[in-house]
């Protein structure tokens, strides 16, 4: 079956610190990656999406990056974090080619910036 | 901007009581719709989807959803909560021609049910 693991669960940081969350999927290849942010009362916000290896498509414009330099791996990273960053980030994933399957979701990373 | 409304930020209701939350999307043509329950400490799960046929879907846990086209409306709804039911909803639509078959997502709906 699959899995996704997403780590970690919780991190504070300094502002100005670089970040780095990962996510990985077992159980599935050449799946859509995701990342969205969770924030209280505005549901979650796509920041990015993979449909392959090294393919990225950034949401909005921030101060976050995203890379995938494996086919079940999905990195989110900043190099200086900014106190607007603090939030509840989500990983996701969903069979690529299967054009109506759900997303399935990680247990998501809470990152306080301070 | 094309968009997914929730209509209710908060809800509280009594074990027993029927539920219905609201859902209306922007989008035109053919979209897919889901529900997805976040309880207290957990992971984001889906409750129910939509995709094509009978417009009226059931999922776990009693739910239910109607989709109804012509008022781009997605509504869930339970007959009878139980304290159990006490988590977060997001409505979810895959627009047409989605880039990466992506999601947008309501502002989400907290249920609170009293016991």
């Amino acid at each position: 079956s699959q899995t996704i693991h997403q780590w970690p669960a919780t991190l504070v940081q300094p502002v100005g610190s670089p970040l780095s969350l990962e996510c990985t999927v077992e159980g599935t290849s050449n799946p859509n990656l995701y990342w969205y942010r969770q924030a209280a009362g505005r549901g979650l916000q796509l920041l990015f999406y993979s449909v392959g290896i090294g393919q990225i498509s950034s949401e909005v414009p921030q101060n976050l990056s995203a890379s995938r330099p494996q086919d079940r791996q999905f990195i989110l990273s900043s190099k200086k974090l900014l106190l607007s960053d603090s939030g509840f980030y989500l990983c996701a994933w969903k069979a690529g080619q299967a054009d109506n399957s759900p997303l399935h979701f990680g247990n998501g990373t809470r990152l306080t910036v301070t | 901007a094309q968009s997914v409304s929730q209509h209710n930020h908060h809800v509280i209701l009594s074990e027993a009581a029927s539920l219905e939350l609201g859902c209306n999307y922007s989008y035109g043509g053919t979209v897919n719709l889901f529900w997805y329950v976040q309880y207290p400490g957990q992971h984001l799960q889906l409750l129910l989807k939509y995709f094509s046929g009978d417009p009226l879907v059931k999922g776990i846990k009693g739910f239910e959803a109607e989709f109804i086209k012509s008022k781009f409306s997605f509504n869930l709804r339970k007959p009878s909560v139980q304290w159990s039911d006490t988590a977060e909803y997001f409505c979810a639509v895959k627009p047409p021609k989605a880039a990466g078959n992506k999601l947008t997502f309501g502002g989400g709906t907290r249920v609170l049910v009293k016991p």
